[in-house]
């Protein structure tokens, strides 16, 4: 079956530590998306990349990096500079070419202990 | 300026009512929309969505209006039931400056209440 896949389901993280969140996709899309959720707010935009090696930052982009080595892979770090981290991320992905349904991932939710 | 706005955190329904969930964007050239249901700690999960050429689409208990005049959506679930209740986002997309944009709403809680 075709989808997207991210992991950890749960991670702690330390203060000062870098994590980074995996996120692979089989369905052969273009276009990959990270978003942040935080309680009782909206998806917000950290990352998005609509072609390998190439990607372009989102409304909140501080604090995280991203590479796309790959189609099927798009991999969110989160530094120590980013200075509240606690959150829920989802990672999505659509066709480059829009006008369709994004698919997202079961998301990760990070801890910072 | 490119931003979707849902101005209701949440809503209150009893099961077999209609619930409305509404939706507005700034901008003219998005062009497709669409309504996501998501659960906690889960992913969202698409419902239904419509193009900007048509102003209607129904897809079983679940109705998209667009009114691209008041730049408004809005989503109707009838006959509501206890298994809808979520946080509901809509979307936006369009092409920007030659990027392809994706916007999401902050989201309405609905409660079906049994």
């Amino acid at each position: 079956d075709g989808g997207i896949t991210q992991s950890p389901k749960y991670l702690f993280r330390k203060e000062g530590q870098n994590v980074t969140l995996s996120c692979e996709q089989n369905l052969n899309h273009d276009a990959m998306y990270w978003y942040r959720q935080d309680p009782g707010q909206g998806l917000r935009l950290i990352y998005y990349s609509q072609i390998v090696n190439d990607f372009q930052k989102g409304d909140i982009a501080e604090g995280y990096s991203v590479s796309r080595e790959k189609k099927e892979s798009f991999p969110l770090t989160v530094t120590s500079a980013q200075k509240n981290p606690t959150a829920f991320y989802l990672c999505a992905s659509t066709p480059r070419t829009g006008r369709t349904e994004a698919f997202f991932g079961q998301g990760t939710r990070l801890t910072v202990v | 300026d490119q931003q979707v706005k849902q101005n209701s955190p949440s809503l209150s329904v009893q099961e077999g009512r209609i619930s409305i969930l509404n939706c507005d964007y700034t901008n003219s050239m998005f062009d497709y929309f669409l309504w996501y249901k998501k659960y906690p700690a889960e992913g969202p999960t698409f419902l239904i969505s419509i193009s900007s050429i048509k102003d209607k689409n129904e897809d079983g208990r679940f109705t998209v209006f667009l009114n691209k005049s008041a730049k408004h959506l809005s989503l109707h679930i009838v006959p509501s039931q206890p298994g809808d209740s979520a946080v509901y986002f809509c979307a936006a997309t369009g092409i920007f400056s030659g990027t392809y944009k994706y916007i999401f709403g902050t989201g309405t809680r609905l409660k079906v209440l049994a």
